[in-house]
């Protein structure tokens, strides 16, 4: 009954640190999401693979990378962190089986903080 | 890309009293998910709806998709309802799902 996980919940980096948020699912779903939440507003896009293999570029790509390592684990990774990167981040999955049944799980979130 | 605009922005009530979410979106859309955000940052899924009305408690929800608008209804408030309520549309053009910027919404006893 885990749905969606992510790992770390926190994270404070320094400018120019790497790292690498990871997300898992348990759902059997095809595609999985990266989105950034900043203060105040809703969610932006960062990436997102429609199924195992393939991965594209959201509304905000820049300054991450991503790997679809197996249906199950969507990874994120900063390779050089910026003060601009702080923001909660969420890990989401869907399967579309049929429109009145779709709907996006999202997982908890991790907080990151570059200093 | 779709754009999607909620409204209030901001929402003070009594609790126990009603009130209706909007959300308008700029183009036709294959679904509709409306979120509550509660104040620890969790996001949980509320309704799927891409058009007609559905009801879940103390919570309803009415699409119209032709008109490109969802409200979202929240009667006898209670101080849990409080966080922030998104409204996100799905294009299977695209395969992806677009928020809209929340209403903050905060119950008080």
């Amino acid at each position: 009954n885990a749905g969606v996980t992510q790992t770390p919940k926190f994270q404070v980096l320094k400018t120019g640190q790497s790292m690498t948020l990871q997300c898992a699912q348990d759902m059997n779903h095809n595609s999985m999401y990266w989105y950034r939440q900043d203060p105040g507003m809703g969610l932006r896009l960062i990436y997102y693979s429609a199924s195992e293999g393939t991965t594209d570029k959201g509304e905000v790509p820049n300054g991450y990378n991503v790997s679809r390592l197996n249906k199950r684990e969507f990874s994120l990774r900063l390779e050089s962190a910026a003060p601009s990167q702080t923001s909660v981040y969420f890990c989401a999955s869907s399967e579309f089986r049929t429109v009145a049944n779709y709907g996006y799980t999202f997982g908890s979130g991790t907080r990151l903080t570059v200093v | 890309g779709i754009q999607v605009e909620q409204s209030p922005p901001d929402l003070i009530l009594q609790e126990g009293a009603n009130s209706t979410l909007r959300c308008n979106f700029s183009d036709s859309v294959n679904n509709l998910q409306w979120f509550h955000q509660n104040p620890w940052g969790q996001l949980i899924n509320l309704f799927y709806i891409p058009s007609g009305t559905k009801q879940n408690g103390r919570l309803s929800a009415t699409t119209v998709a032709t008109e490109r608008y969802s409200l979202l209804y929240i009667s006898s408030s209670q101080t849990t309802d409080s966080g922030v309520y998104f409204c996100a549309v799905y294009r299977a053009a695209g395969n992806k799902l677009t928020f809209g910027g929340g209403t903050r919404v905060l119950v008080k006893p």
